[in-house]
């Protein structure tokens, strides 16, 4: 299985633009989640799901938004686009809640707002 | 609230030497740890998983981490490096879910690892 997949992985946008992240894993894997990686720093939480049509607020959720209507996919949108939102975005996956739990992430998307 | 330290930007180490990249961390209740590596352009993988049991932890390609409980450390640690464990490493920390369910996996600010031949 291709495990989880991320497009694009690269993409440039302008002040204002809006566009969708696509994250797809084929783990059957309940939980979601969105990360957004800055240099220097650690992975922030976006926004996470538990299951399909039930999403939740990370740590740092101002300016995106998330729907799941399917358990393979979880798509982030970012409706209008600002500089302090280039980063790289990492989409990963669990099987279950339990903070034993792996999670599995996909290989990222270069996000630059100019 | 929980959160990890990596104090160590970077670090360089003698291809065939042992290496240890360091992790503290704090928590309210029991720690659950992780380490993954990040190469250049990839996304994270997944090293290695203290939960319970046998502080020495084995992971994958010949890492292992030490977790120390009163030292509330989690360091990963190679017996001979190679050019190839050149990369990113990020040590994770989860602890209990609180409230309506919170799932996060706390992230340290990685430390990067150059392996000289």
């Amino acid at each position: 299985n291709a495990g989880v997949t991320q497009t694009p992985k690269f993409r440039i946008l302008k002040i204002g633009q809006s566009m969708t992240l696509q994250c797809a894993q084929d783990m059957n894997h309940n939980y979601m989640y969105w990360y957004r990686q800055d240099p220097g720093m650690g992975l922030k939480l976006i926004y996470y799901s538990v299951g399909a049509g039930i999403t939740d607020k990370g740590e740092v959720p101002n300016g995106y938004n998330v729907s799941r209507s399917t358990t393979e996919d979880f798509p982030l949108r970012l409706e209008l686009a600002a500089p302090s939102q280039t980063s790289v975005y990492f989409c990963a996956s669990s099987k279950t809640r339990y903070h034993t739990n792996t999670q599995y992430f996909g290989p990222g998307t270069r996000l630059t707002v100019l | 609230a929980q959160s990890v330290a990596q104090p160590e930007d970077q670090v360089n180490v003698a291809e065939g030497n042992p290496l240890t990249v360091k992790c503290t961390y704090s928590v309210s209740g029991n720690p659950y740890l992780f380490w993954y590596v990040q190469y250049p352009n990839r996304g994270l993988q997944f090293l290695l998983k203290y939960i319970t049991g046998d502080n020495l932890v084995k992971g994958s390609y010949g890492f292992e981490a030490e977790f120390n409980k009163s030292q509330t450390s989690f360091h990963l640690k190679k017996p001979s490096a190679l050019v190839s464990d050149s990369a990113l490493y990020f040590c994770a920390v989860r602890d209990l879910p609180s409230g309506a369910g919170s799932y996060q996996l706390t992230f340290g600010k990685g430390t990067k690892l150059s392996v000289i031949p």
